[in-house]
């Protein structure tokens, strides 16, 4: 069974406009990253947040981390067109260096 | 670096036939991992090798596959027979040692159809 599930499982908005990501995951975790995946390409790391952390910034994304709901939220700010791709997020469970996906958000930007 | 190198990029085959997929990881990576991707299942972790050495494959959905990472510079992921309930994007990723976050570089992924 999927660890992190994403919400929602499509978004469609337009250039400029912001857009947020959720993932909620079961069991503790050491840490969360959220990738995307462009279509027909692999995925590519985004953002890591340690579970000690609430917030991390990295240009227009804005990852939050809320270890007692067990949830975790990508925002895209001033979206444009290449942002148009599918974005996962996935936890690192205990001790193992396996690393679990969601089905991933797909995120359509019209221009 | 030319990052994470995955070959075939797309392979066609019929049912019953011996499917072999090539990854080379980024140099110096100690951890590398096998996903399969489909519409229906997602992204699910079929085997992650450290040092060259199978740790977890209980991903691994049947005898028919299996995995072999030889030296740290090439792995293989066999299916065989292949059947048509394997097609799906197959994904290599690697990653150094870091401490408690793993972070993952993938493969541009390999495609298989089984007719």
């Amino acid at each position: 069974s999927q660890q992190g599930e994403e919400d929602p499982q499509a978004l469609s908005i337009q250039e400029g406009e912001n857009a947020t990501m959720n993932c909620s995951y079961k069991t503790s975790i050491n840490n969360l990253q959220w990738y995307r995946q462009n279509s027909g390409r692999g995925l590519v790391h985004l953002i890591l947040i340690r579970s000690n952390e609430r917030e991390k910034h990295s240009g227009r994304l804005r990852v939050t981390l809320d270890t007692s709901k067990k949830s975790s939220s990508l925002l895209i700010t001033a979206s444009r067109a290449a942002d148009t791709a599918s974005y996962f997020c996935a936890t690192k469970i205990g001790g193992s260096e396996k690393l679990v996906f969601g089905k991933g958000t797909k995120l359509t930007v019209n221009p | 670096d030319a990052g994470v190198i995955q070959s075939p990029r797309h392979e066609v085959t019929e049912m019953g036939q011996e499917v072999t997929l090539r990854c080379k990881p980024i140099s110096g990576h100690d951890y590398l991992f096998w996903y399969r991707q489909t519409m229906m299942r997602g992204l699910e972790l079929l085997i992650y090798f450290n040092n060259n050495v199978p740790i977890d494959d209980s991903g691994m959905p049947e005898d028919r596959f299996s995995a072999k990472m030889p030296n740290a510079s090439f792995s293989t992921l066999k299916i065989q027979p292949s059947e048509p309930r394997d097609s799906a994007v197959y994904f290599c990723a690697s990653s150094p040692r870091v401490s408690g976050a793993n972070v993952l570089t993938f493969g541009a992924g390999s495609r298989l159809t089984v007719l």
